[in-house]
């Protein structure tokens, strides 16, 4: 079964430009989440669907982040303007729903210069 | 607030010394308890779901239980390859289910 594929694996970028990650979850997942994570702590979700649909995204910096996932498949996460402080590693992860567990996929290191 | 504490933060062994690490959680309605093991670099790997107090589950030489308040995962005469950042998250009732995770405790098994 494969996994859940993200690109790219490595991004650097100057602080006020503009970045998008893409997610492909573990086919058939109804739950996607983006989590951010730096170094030396845990993830954090940002936001998370259900279907096609946003469930949670308490967390997102609204201003600055953007997320879609389309026909309930694949994401997309954007950041625009990027600051210094958004340099973490961004990872997704899918679960087929309810209380199951999840599975992420390798994540994407931003570094923001 | 919900809260999931790990401890330690580092923890440091010889090869075959046994220990145990600490998840505790502060969360309204747990819907499961999760342990995902981190390598430098990686994503989060699953290692093991709890639903309920009392229940236990082992894979090699790792075993995970949870109470009420806390869960453990013990290390039985670890290996430095099971040197890696261990995670716990817990998802709570709701309509969301949020998964929420600890800030981790970095295991380094010496040879």
């Amino acid at each position: 079964e494969a996994g859940v594929a993200q690109s790219p694996r490595y991004k650097i970028i100057e602080k006020r430009q503009s970045v998008a990650f893409w997610c492909n979850p573990i086919s058939g997942h109804a739950t996607l989440y983006w989590y951010q994570q730096i170094l030396g702590q845990g993830p954090k979700l940002l936001i998370q669907f259900q279907n096609n649909g946003v469930v949670d995204d308490s967390q997102l910096p609204k201003d600055r982040f953007s997320a879609e996932r389309l026909k309930g498949v694949d994401s997309t996460l954007k950041i625009q303007p990027a600051k210094l402080e958004d340099s973490a590693v961004y990872l997704c992860a899918s679960s087929e729903g309810g209380i199951a567990e999840a599975f992420f996929g390798q994540g994407t290191r931003l570094t923001v210069v | 607030e919900d809260q999931v504490t790990q401890s330690p933060e580092a923890l440091r062994l010889q090869e075959g010394e046994s220990s145990s690490l600490n998840c505790s959680y502060t969360v309204s309605g747990l819907r499961g308890l999760f342990w995902y093991r981190q390598d430098p670099g990686k994503g989060p790997e699953f290692l093991f779901t709890l639903y309920s107090a009392g229940e236990e589950k082992e894979k090699e030489r790792l075993k995970a239980t949870l109470t009420k308040k806390e869960s453990f995962l013990h290390i039985t005469a670890p290996k430095p390859e099971d040197s890696a950042t261990y995670l716990c998250a817990v998802r709570k009732s709701g309509s969301a289910r949020q998964l929420t995770f600890g800030s981790g405790t970095q295991l380094t098994v010496l040879p």
